[in-house]
């Protein structure tokens, strides 16, 4: 099936310190939406992108829509301790109606 | 209300029993989604419901059954479940539009264990 190469896999760092994730694929996508996920929690939607170049920004996170629609990335700065989780970049291609393809996931460890 | 909620929290079920999963959506969505997601893994995708009609099915097992009685509620019935079908249960819903269509919303999930 169609695969989102998310890196990096897991990611340790310092509380303050800026945080860089991103998503890349071989296909195009017309959407990307970043997610977090807490353990034992469900996805919660951070950003959603819906236009080649796009750069959103929510709060400390801002994302990018890549101007080749194969790419996603996500940036936190200033990390705090609640940022602890793991970050799962989803897109939707125009051919796979409802259906999000997921990356692998970015398990952030911030250390006070 | 942006919610979406599951009941139960957690589930804990033999081999032979027969149990139901639910979630509720009040954001007047009409897409609604079953995933399935191992630990440290993505969610996988398991049914869609659009307008309460089932328009996906990704080749489930029919062990697995789930329902729509209507917009706003979803079910998945479980029965003869496998080991192996333990994982976290997660909803969401979406609108069905052009813009917004694939702005999932999930629900905190049900952690199911099978014995």
């Amino acid at each position: 099936g169609q695969q989102l190469n998310q890196s990096p896999q897991s990611m340790f760092i310092q509380e303050g310190e800026d945080v860089s994730m991103n998503c890349t694929s071989s296909s195009i996508f017309n959407t990307w939406l970043w997610y977090k996920q807490d353990p034992g929690e469900g996805p919660v939607l951070l950003i959603a992108l819906y236009k080649a170049g796009e750069l959103t920004s929510n709060g400390r996170l801002t994302a990018q829509f890549g101007i080749t629609r194969k790419d996603s990335f996500l940036n936190i700065s200033a990390s705090i301790p609640s940022d602890v989780g793991i970050y799962f970049c989803a897109g939707q291609r125009e051919t796979s109606g409802s259906r999000l393809t997921f990356g692998e996931g970015t398990q952030l460890t911030v250390n006070p | 209300d942006t919610e979406v909620t599951q009941t139960p929290k957690h589930l804990v079920m033999g081999m032979t029993n027969k149990k139901s999963l639910k979630c509720e959506q009040h954001m007047g969505h009409r897409a609604m989604y079953w995933y399935k997601q191992k630990a440290k893994k993505p969610p996988e995708l398991m049914f869609v419901y659009s307008y309460e009609k089932l328009s996906i099915n990704e080749s489930v097992p029919s062990r697995f059954s789930p329902e729509c009685p209507n917009s706003s509620l979803l079910n998945l019935h479980l029965h003869a479940l496998q080991p192996e079908d333990s994982a976290l249960y997660l909803c969401a819903s979406s609108q069905v539009n052009m813009v917004s269509y694939n702005e999932q919303f999930f629900g905190p999930g049900t952690r199911l264990t099978v014995l």
